[in-house]
């Protein structure tokens, strides 16, 4: 059954802490997305990869928040420090882009990261 | 800058009822239009669409693409319970970049 990964499901911390969020995607896809959801902004695309590059991190607040693919099965979210306003839940997806690079078809969520930041 | 807006925001009909959910898109380098429903975990793909006027059908669940007026709409006919949930749009871009509408909250009642 092949399904994206997420660990922590549910995170509690202080302000000020790390906060390292983890993703394996679906064996064999190449790129992966990391998105946020909160009520108010619903699902903001933070990052993305192809074949472990970075190709957009544009929606992601530079100065607090880095993504990183070490390997082909491992993506990673890293707050710090984080802050009140970074309680959201986070979702990693993976897809399979063909050839050209252009084609993303169909993401595959995974359960998402519950982040709560007293 | 690219956006995509869902209406209505939220609706509650009973059993048997038909809806008709809308999404509209101004995104640049457009590629094609996917809806997702939610319930209360991850996004669960339902449709992408790529080329107007081809209506796609699941069991209930239909959508249709125009991309001269640059919307989509969701149908699902005869609601079940089981229906509740968010209904997401998403413009994809050329390049992978999904931008997603802040969705539909769909309740059905018994």
């Amino acid at each position: 059954d092949a399904r994206v990964t997420q660990t922590p499901r549910h995170k509690v911390t202080e302000m000020g802490q790390e906060v390292t969020m983890r993703c394996q995607p679906i064996l064999g896809h190449n790129t992966v997305f990391w998105y946020r959801q909160t009520m108010m902004q619903g699902l903001e695309l933070l990052a993305y990869f192809r074949n472990r590059a970075p190709l957009d991190d544009s929606g992601m607040p530079k100065d607090r928040f880095s993504a990183e693919m070490p390997d082909a099965t491992l993506a990673t979210l890293k707050i710090q420090p984080s802050e009140p306003r970074d309680s959201a839940v986070y979702f990693c997806a993976s897809a399979l882009g063909l050839a050209g690079g252009d084609r993303t078809g169909e993401l595959f969520f995974g359960e998402g990261s519950r982040l709560t930041v007293l | 800058e690219d956006k995509v807006v869902q209406s209505p925001l939220s609706l509650v009909v009973h059993e048997g009822d038909t809806v008709t959910l809308n999404c509209s898109y101004e995104v640049t380098n457009f590629r094609s239009l996917l809806w997702y429903k939610q319930e209360k975990k991850a996004p669960t793909f339902l449709f992408m669409l790529t080329s107007s006027g081809i209506e796609k059908k699941s069991g209930r669940l239909s959508s249709i693409l125009d991309k001269k007026e640059l919307f989509s709409i969701l149908n699902i006919t005869a609601t079940q319970t089981g229906d509740s949930a968010v209904y997401l749009c998403a413009a994809e871009r050329y390049g992978n970049k999904l931008v997603f509408g802040a969705g539909t909250i769909l309740r059905v009642k018994s």
